[in-house]
């Protein structure tokens, strides 16, 4: 396997439910992020880790909590979420140089229906 | 704060021909990186091409190049020959440098290619 890989595509929950997407790197990079793609807004930083180490966090609510086990692996467990987070949430990684020139690498989302 | 803006939701543009795609932003900062992105049907985002702020010389991959008016704070898109497969919404964004993985994007243009 390349790139960027996310699980699931597509994932329906209820308000009450608990879930995870899961994100895989295969490209050697050290520091992954979470996105929120939201219809008619610009996506959204919501997490950054780098060398396992959460270096950001964008004012994300509790209900959303990231899990970065090693470099290669990023997780966002779900819990009591409300209808207005169904989005598209998308997985990056970069190859930290020190300082970061942005160039990210995206998997291809998970598409998350809260009903 | 810095903002990005993509003032044309929809373009279309026949095949062969030659678009243009615009972008603003607004930044303080002398040193940022500016970016656009492809995001195909499929939804996996990918890096269309970089432009370092404090390079004078328009970037170019191929034929994609960007026309970057510093004091304007403009950084357009050309896509030259247009092909079927440059069918996609297109992310406008900005980040300063040095800042992990915070990119700031607009709210992306959907281009149509007609046959």
């Amino acid at each position: 396997e390349t790139g960027v890989t996310q699980t699931p595509r597509h994932l329906v929950m209820g308000m009450t439910n608990k879930k995870s997407l899961k994100c895989e790197q295969h490209l050697g990079h050290n520091a992954m992020y979470w996105y929120k793609q939201s219809a008619k807004k610009p996506l959204e930083l919501m997490f950054v880790y780098n060398f396992k180490e959460q270096t950001e966090n964008n004012s994300v609510p509790s209900r959303f909590s990231p899990e970065c086990p090693n470099s290669s692996h990023l997780f966002l467990h779900l819990h009591t979420l409300q209808p207005e987070d169904s989005a598209l949430y998308l997985c990056a990684s970069s190859q930290d140089k020190g300082i970061n020139t942005g160039e990210l690498f995206f998997g291809e989302g998970s598409r998350l229906t809260v009903l | 704060a810095q903002t990005v803006t993509q003032s044309q939701p929809e373009m279309s543009v026949q095949e062969a021909e030659t678009v243009t795609l615009s972008c603003t932003y607004d930044t303080s900062e002398s040193d940022y990186y500016l970016f656009w992105y492809k995001q195909p049907p499929s939804r996996q985002m990918i890096l269309v091409i970089r432009q370092e702020a404090y390079k004078q010389q328009n970037a170019t991959e191929n034929r994609f190049s960007v026309n970057f008016q510093k004091a304007a704070k403009s950084f357009s898109l050309k896509i030259s020959d247009s092909q079927l497969g440059d069918a996609a919404m297109y992310f406008c964004a900005y980040i300063r440098g040095g800042s992990q993985g915070n990119l700031i994007f607009g709210k992306g243009t959907k281009l149509s290619v007609k046959p």
